[in-house]
């Protein structure tokens, strides 16, 4: 069973940047059947997919976010990290890791299911 | 990008009961509908993806329904641990995007 827990400051000053690590057991980051993901929920709205990096270190990040956010993963460590840049109060959220039991069979393929999560941690902007 | 609303924001149910969850797409996501639990404090916790496809180790009270536009989750006789946010989520537009929640509470 893949568990994951998210770990990092719980505040961060405006304009610098959040940075977060999800550590990772039962699985492995560079196993190729895995898709490793961020999301976040800010204080009392839904839920925004941030991004995603596979085994290979290939990212996709959600546009609503330009250019401020870097996903990278540690497999020496089997972990995934996030930063986020220039950041405001608009950032202030719980983030969680994620992850995509990645595979195909014939023309149907399993991404962008989230699979397995993190409790998610408090970032706050202040 | 496609918006999911969810109705209704709050369900007041007792135990036992049927709830009925409902997610509405702004445009056609096919069957590629997912719901999640998300219990204070704890994990999410993948229920249903593409519609109606329970995940491992989901019991068989839970089930999805809908295609299009319009989707529902139904739990059919709730348990005391089943009170907790529903979420919907889809994934046949780009990016992968969340409905707002439920909220099944205790009655």
């Amino acid at each position: 069973q893949v568990r994951l827990q998210e770990s990092g400051p719980g505040l961060v000053k405006p304009s610098e940047t959040l940075s977060l690590t999800c550590s990772v057991s039962g699985g492995s980051v560079h196993s190729r059947n895995y898709y490793w993901s961020w999301i976040r929920q800010p204080p009392g709205k839904g839920l925004e997919w941030i991004g995603d990096i596979n085994s290979s270190g290939s990212t996709n990040y959600n546009p609503s976010l330009g250019s401020r956010v870097a996903i990278s993963v540690d497999t020496s460590k089997n972990q995934f990290s996030l930063e986020l840049n220039s950041v405001t109060a608009a950032d202030t959220a719980v983030y969680f890791c994620a992850g995509t039991l990645y595979y195909t069979l014939g023309t149907y393929i399993h991404l962008y299911v989230f699979d397995y999560w993190g409790q998610g941690t408090l970032v706050a902007v202040s | 990008e496609t918006v999911l609303t969810q109705s209704p924001a709050t369900l007041s149910l007792s135990p036992g009961e049927r709830a009925t969850l409902s997610c509405r797409a702004s445009q056609s996501v096919s069957t590629k509908v997912a719901w999640y639990q998300h219990r204070p404090g704890q994990a999410p916790r993948l229920l249903i993806y593409d519609t109606s496809d329970r995940a491992a180790d989901i019991p068989p009270r839970f089930s999805g329904s809908g295609g299009g536009t319009d989707f529902s989750l139904t739990i059919h006789s709730l348990e005391p641990d089943d009170f907790a946010v529903y979420f919907c989520q889809q994934r046949n537009d780009w990016p992968p995007t969340f409905g707002p929640g439920t909220r099944v509470e205790v009655k």
